[in-house]
């Protein structure tokens, strides 16, 4: 079983707000993916990480933040929040590029 | 480019067989993956193909040719909880920094099982 946990579930803020969304796994992986995904549309890659202090933009273009200071730990921030960023964001990890990607829940954020 | 193709909407009956194509053009190839997703929740790994040939777990099997860039998913003895989405993604190794063997998604096929 897939131990990867994303907080708030589900999150509506108001325009201009801080947040920041949360991602834990408890599989020792060291690469872990941020993917944005619209209803009926692909996973975007906006971000990844292949270890701690390693983080890099993926392919489409995300005002969002992210840090990897732990191994278990890879939070998303977007310093403010516009409607434009309503989308659902899935948290990703895995042990090698040869292995499956385990995802979390995922974040549905409604901004309004 | 790189590239994956599937059909949008497929429909099927409970206890048929299905088959779900996948093409991908990719700069390289380094295996293959299906996920199933059911609606407003996260993508679950179902198969993984580096090789040619049929990968048989259960009801679901996956088939890849890298000659063709092809794969499909095949799903016998269909039951109503299979509908969902099915999404291919295709790791490619692209030498650009920082961007090796990323996965590359397919958009995903809806598949609608009727009783």
């Amino acid at each position: 079983e897939a131990d990867i946990y994303q907080t708030p579930r589900y999150l509506v803020i108001g325009t201009g707000k801080k947040i920041t969304l949360e991602c834990s796994q408890t599989m020792g992986h060291d690469k872990m993916y941020w993917y944005q995904q619209d209803p009926g549309m692909e996973l975007h890659l906006i971000h990844y990480s292949y270890g701690v202090n390693s983080t890099e933009k993926g392919d489409l273009s995300s005002e969002s933040t992210v840090s990897r200071i732990r191994t278990e730990h890879f939070p998303l921030t977007l310093e403010s929040a516009r409607p434009s960023h309503t989308s659902q964001y899935l948290c990703a990890s895995r042990e090698g590029f040869w292995t499956e990607a385990f995802f979390g829940q995922g974040t549905r954020l409604t901004v309004v | 480019g790189q590239n994956i193709d599937q059909p949008t909407e497929m429909t099927a009956t409970e206890g048929a067989i299905v088959q779900i194509n996948c093409t991908y053009q990719t700069s390289g190839f380094n295996g293959l993956f299906w996920y199933q997703q059911h609606a407003g929740e996260a993508p679950t790994f179902l198969s993984y193909n580096v090789l040619d040939g049929l990968e048989e777990k259960g009801r679901f099997s996956s088939f890849l040719s890298r000659s063709k860039g092809y794969s499909y998913l095949l799903l016998k003895e269909l039951q109503m909880k299979d509908s969902a989405s099915y999404l291919c993604a295709v790791r490619a190794t692209l030498f650009n920094a920082g961007n090796n063997r990323k996965l590359i998604w397919g958009l995903g096929t809806s598949l609608a099982v009727n009783p």
